[in-house]
């Protein structure tokens, strides 16, 4: 089944600061690839997608690669923001499973 | 917003006593799927259904169940509440194709003392 692994937080950064959160998988097949965004006493939500090798998903100044030689889709932004503190769930769908499987999460804090 | 609604939203229980959370949308989505959240455990999957009355396991289904008898519906129950399902629950949908996202709940806080 589909499996992933993501970078270990919390990440406490300051406002402006670059933000690169690591995320790598592992399925069969070719597996789309989702960064969810988790803010305090809500449901997950959708941050941003990416369908194919190559492909670059990008919302709200996030942005993410799908990487397929190194099985990674690792998120980024250039400037955070003290409303981008939330958790970020990184996951892949597809291949063999319907199975809709999330990772830990990182949760990240902006101080300003 | 996707509709997708949980109830309650808030619930205590004894140890021992059945409950059930229910998971209810509006999109007519094939998959739904139930999920626990744990501090440093992340989102684990407890079972997820791909139609009425077909489900299946996920990581962490020991000591629940769950049934699906018509599309809109997904229940989740805890035969017999221990401490340790004490946790936030969250509901998703999704509709077919991998490239589909996912829409969640806004979860159920339940407490078995």
């Amino acid at each position: 089944g589909n499996s992933v692994t993501q970078m270990e937080g919390p990440v406490t950064l300051s406002e402006e600061a670059f933000l690169t959160i690591n995320c790598t998988y592992t399925a069969t097949g070719y597996p789309s690839l989702f960064w969810y965004v988790q803010y305090p006493g809500e449901g997950l939500q959708l941050l941003l997608k990416a369908t194919k090798a190559d492909d670059k998903g990008s919302n709200k100044g996030f942005e993410a690669t799908y990487r397929k030689e190194t099985t990674s889709f690792h998120l980024e932004k250039g400037s955070v923001q003290v409303s981008d503190s939330a958790v970020y769930f990184c996951a892949p769908r597809g291949g063999a499973t319907n199975k809709l499987i999330f990772g830990t999460g990182t949760l990240l804090a902006v101080q300003p | 917003d996707a509709g997708i609604t949980q109830s309650p939203r808030h619930k205590v229980t004894e140890t021992g006593t059945p409950v059930t959370l229910r998971c209810h949308q509006t999109e007519n989505h094939r998959y739904m799927y139930w999920y626990r959240q744990d501090p440093g455990h992340g989102l684990r999957l407890i079972h997820y259904s791909y139609g009425v009355k077909d489900t299946d396991k996920g990581e962490v289904s020991d000591g629940y169940s769950v049934s699906r008898s018509k599309t809109e519906d997904f229940l989740l129950t805890l035969e017999s509440a221990t401490s340790s399902q004490t946790s936030v629950y969250f509901c998703a949908i999704s509709g077919e194709g991998m490239n589909t996202e996912a829409f969640f709940g806004q979860g159920t806080r339940l407490t078995v003392v």
